[in-house]
């Protein structure tokens, strides 16, 4: 059975760009996760999806959105990127609606120079 | 607002020791607790989850117990390995079903 899979793994932006990450749960899986992990701050929650709704959501700027499409892969957008978005962005899914054993994939590390 | 605090941040033994790693958290209106694992570079191995009515959890040479009312969970790790080394998080799921991270604990076995 895969894994939770992320893409992409490493990239770099410059300030005022923006950046789509993708993640795709385990099969029959329907709630996804977003986490920032950052040095500073820690694992910090952002948003949670079940089912394409937005259940969940962590104490993050606008600048941060997502969505779940129908076969619940899960994408999140960072709109004019800051330096401090700098960051491992992990993905997690469920199979229960938020109090089930969360899977994580590897991270998408986002450098913002 | 529910803080979740874990003791130590670092700890490194010999190969073979018991060790405990501590987790406490200031709310107890808790729906679940979680230990973690996670390598350099790496996402997030899940170890142990403790529903809130649950006492303890066991999987292999690992033990986690939950004592909701003194928000208190300890990660007991027995005979460790050198393989063991790595950060340990716990995270809890608050009553608005947001998980609430520990800072983690790194943990280095010596050979």
């Amino acid at each position: 059975k895969a894994g939770v899979t992320q893409t992409p793994r490493y990239l770099i932006k410059t300030r005022g760009q923006q950046v789509t990450l993708s993640c795709s749960p385990i099969s029959g899986h329907r709630s996804v996760s977003w986490y920032q992990q950052t040095p500073g701050q820690g694992l910090q929650f952002l948003f949670e999806y079940f089912s394409e709704t937005q259940r969940n959501k962590g104490n993050f700027p606008g600048r941060f959105s997502g969505r779940q499409f129908s076969n619940s892969r899960s994408e999140m957008n960072v709109s004019t990127l800051e330096l401090g978005d700098s960051a491992l962005y992990l993905c997690a899914s469920s199979f229960q609606d938020g109090t089930g054993e969360l899977f994580f994939g590897e991270g998408s590390r986002l450098t913002v120079l | 607002k529910q803080e979740v605090t874990q003791i130590p941040a670092a700890l490194s033994v010999p190969e073979g020791e018991n060790l405990v790693l501590n987790c406490s958290f200031t709310d107890s209106a808790i729906y679940n607790l979680q230990w973690f694992r996670q390598d350099p570079g790496k996402g997030l191995t899940s170890l142990l989850l403790i529903q809130s009515s649950q006492r303890e959890q066991t999987s292999g040479r690992l033990n986690a117990s939950l004592d909701k009312s003194s928000g208190r969970s300890t990660l007991y790790i027995a005979a460790s390995q050198p393989g063991d080394s790595a950060t340990y998080l716990c995270a809890v799921t608050d009553s608005n079903y947001q998980l609430i991270w520990g800072a983690g604990t790194k943990l280095i076995i010596k050979p």
